[in-house]
């Protein structure tokens, strides 16, 4: 079984400047996320969807990042003006459903880092 | 509101000995628990989770860790340590009134001396 693909791996961008996240999920699961992992701390929620439908996104800062899955599969994360605090690993994970009581499984990561 | 705490931001212990990371919580409902390991350069493992029954579970590497729902605590444990446990290890929970979110601590840095 395939894990959870996200690309790139790494990225750096100076501060207004905008950029985008890749994941793919394991195949057959229905909900994904999207977490901010600052150095230091744990992974915070961003984003979950459930298919296609946003499910929460309460601590997403809707100014500047947006999030889509339009086939209810892959999914695309972007900041759009980046600044310096944006800097962080964004971590995209899946579960087959969004219970709760499932256990996500982790892509790799994209560490993104603002100057 | 939920939350959990790893008041411990490294452990140190040495081969061969058992080793203990702390987690307690705070949430509304039933919790569920659950531990996840980072490796370096690595995305986060699940380990183990306790959602209902019995309060020890036992999970991936010989992990096990034990749910105690008066002290709001979920310790992860192994009875003798391996150099190759040593990684970040994050507590996490989700309860069946908090809308099924997920927390995290912040995390525990595991150091296993040979």
């Amino acid at each position: 079984e395939a894990g959870v693909a996200q690309s790139p791996r790494y990225k750096i961008i100076e501060k207004r400047q905008s950029v985008a996240f890749w994941c793919n999920p394991i195949s057959g699961h229905a909900t994904l996320y999207w977490y901010q992992q600052i150095l230091g701390q744990g992974p915070k929620l961003l984003i979950q969807f459930q298919n296609n439908g946003v499910v929460d996104d309460s601590q997403l800062p809707k100014d500047r990042f947006s999030a889509e899955r339009l086939k209810g599969v892959d999914s695309t994360l972007k900041i759009q003006p980046a600044k310096l605090e944006d800097s962080a690993v964004y971590l995209c994970a899946s579960t087959k459903q969004g219970g709760g009581d499932t256990e996500a499984f982790f892509g790799q990561g994209t560490r993104l880092t603002v100057v | 509101a939920q939350s959990v705490a790893q008041p411990e931001d490294q452990v140190n212990v040495a081969e061969g000995n058992p080793l203990t990371v702390k987690c307690t919580y705070s949430v509304s409902g039933n919790p569920y628990l659950f531990w996840y390991v980072q490796y370096p350069n690595r995305g986060l493992q699940f380990l183990l989770k306790y959602i209902t029954g019995d309060n020890l579970v036992k999970g991936s590497y010989g992990f096990e860790a034990e749910f105690n729902k008066s002290q709001t605590s979920f310790h992860l444990k192994k009875p003798s340590a391996l150099v190759s446990d040593s990684a970040l290890y994050f507590c996490a929970v989700s309860s069946t009134t908090g809308g099924f979110k997920t927390i995290f601590g912040a995390g525990t840095r595991l150091f296993v001396k040979a």
